[in-house]
């Protein structure tokens, strides 16, 4: 069965630092891969998706996601992040029953 | 455009009470699910739906019962509720699930305490 895995709880990171958040998934076939952000008491939003093709994806507010199918990974990255980055990111996989990772919370300090 | 459309935002029940968690998207997606959402777990998929008529199990379906006889609406029911039932639950939505257009667009959820 298709899963996700979000091994960072939580991660801190200052303001104008780059970000990596970390997802590993298992999947039969070729992934769908997405990544939502999640503010405080609000659903989810798409921030990027891949099907097929060029391995790093473009998103919105800056993101990027780099798929590896080698190492089973799909992590999400900023150059730069800022203040209203800080929310809960979650990695999803699939088609259909679509399943998502535990989430990432990110802190970001002034 | 009013995209997916959660009721109630809110809910208090007693144990053993039943309910039901309503849904509506007006963007004429044939895809919608149910997920809930609790602290560590990320979201859960309860049940989907891939057209009108159809419906099918997520990965946590006991518990919970839905329908979907029209493209706009996927109620989802709560039979006999329990503690373990108390959660935030999200209804989602998209116009493909098999493609480019796939992207969940979600409501802004229900926050249900079971006591």
């Amino acid at each position: 069965a298709q899963s996700v895995t979000q091994p960072d709880i939580h991660i801190t990171v200052s303001e104008g630092a780059s970000l990596e958040l970390r997802c590993n998934y298992s999947y039969g076939a070729t992934p769908y891969l997405f990544w939502y952000v999640q503010s405080p008491g609000q659903g989810l939003q798409l921030l990027l998706k891949y099907f097929s093709g060029d391995t790093l994806v473009q998103g919105i507010k800056g993101f990027e996601a780099e798929f590896k199918r080698s190492q089973s990974s799909f992590n999400l990255r900023k150059p730069s992040v800022h203040w209203s980055d800080a929310a809960e990111y979650f990695c999803a996989v699939g088609a259909g029953d679509m399943r998502f990772g535990a989430g990432t919370r990110l802190t970001v300090k002034p | 455009n009013a995209g997916v459309t959660q009721t109630p935002k809110f809910q208090v029940l007693k144990t053993g009470q039943s309910m039901t968690l309503q849904c509506a998207q007006d963007m004429n997606h044939e895809y919608m699910s149910w997920y809930r959402q609790d602290p560590g777990m990320g979201l859960r998929l309860i049940h989907y739906s891939v057209g009108a008529g159809i419906t099918d199990q997520g990965e946590v379906p006991n518990g919970y019962n839905v329908s979907r006889s029209t493209t706009e609406d996927f109620p989802l029911r709560l039979l006999s509720a329990a503690p373990s039932q108390t959660s935030v639950y999200f209804c989602a939505s998209s116009y493909s699930m098999t493609g480019y257009d796939e992207k969940l667009f979600f409501g802004s959820g229900t926050q249900l305490s079971v006591l």
